[in-house]
């Protein structure tokens, strides 16, 4: 069974500062997204991942994979308050269903 | 990116009645779409898969008589919540997928049930 996991859950940084959040899956992975999701909003697409070694980047954002570790990442340039958010990953396995991981809750502060 | 629209964005239903919840693809096929629930302050749990024109899969602990899924044609799946009680207040969220390539999700539906 697919399991997906993601560290932290809870993150709070400051402005102008990087970080990076983690997301372990257990099983292999034939794609894997990251989405943003703001309070009471639907989910917002930022990457679809789907080969070893991909990396993409989009503004202060940038996302990638290691399917022998069976990790993601998806670091954190220079926060501003804008990226105030909850990032999910979501693994997809043999084009079939995805799962989603528990989401990390980003608060960035002045 | 792909479209996938939502209708209603919001319902509100009194307990023991039924609501219907519209998923449809605006300018694909979406030949799977999927079906998700999301509580306050959690993530998103896959309910059903549905491929057009067969019935739906349900995950474990899913009540498929309960979550009425219809997946009639390639652009519009429906969700029915039968005999809604206040614990399936939820924030619903469906998804449509061409073939093999990624999904794309609708805005979601918020059912409050009183």
């Amino acid at each position: 069974e697919l399991k997906v996991e993601q560290n932290p859950l809870f993150l709070s940084m400051q402005e102008e500062k990087n970080y990076t959040i983690y997301c372990n899956y257990s099983t292999t992975s034939d794609r894997l997204y990251w989405y943003r999701q703001d309070p009471g909003k639907s989910l917002e697409s930022l990457f679809v991942l789907l080969s070893n070694g991909a990396v993409k980047q989009e503004g202060r954002l940038m996302a990638s994979l290691d399917t022998k570790a069976r990790l993601s990442t998806l670091h954190i340039t220079a926060a501003v308050h804008d990226l105030s958010a909850t990032y999910f990953c979501a693994v997809e396995s043999s084009y079939d269903k995805v799962i989603f991981g528990p989401g990390t809750s980003l608060s960035v502060i002045p | 990116g792909a479209v996938v629209s939502q209708h209603p964005s919001w319902v509100i239903c009194k307990s023991g009645t039924s609501v219907k919840i519209e998923c449809r693809s605006l300018d694909f096929q979406a030949t799977t779409m999927f079906w998700y629930r999301q509580f306050p302050k959690q993530s998103l749990m896959l309910m059903a898969t549905s491929n057009e024109g067969s019935k739906a899969t349900y995950e474990q602990g899913v009540e498929k008589d309960k979550f009425l899924i219809n997946h009639a044609s390639l652009t519009l799946s429906t969700l029915t919540v039968t005999s809604a009680h206040p614990e399936d207040s939820s924030f619903y969220i469906c998804s449509g997928r061409e073939g093999l390539l990624e999904q794309y999700f609708g805005p979601g539906t918020r059912l409050t049930v009183t």
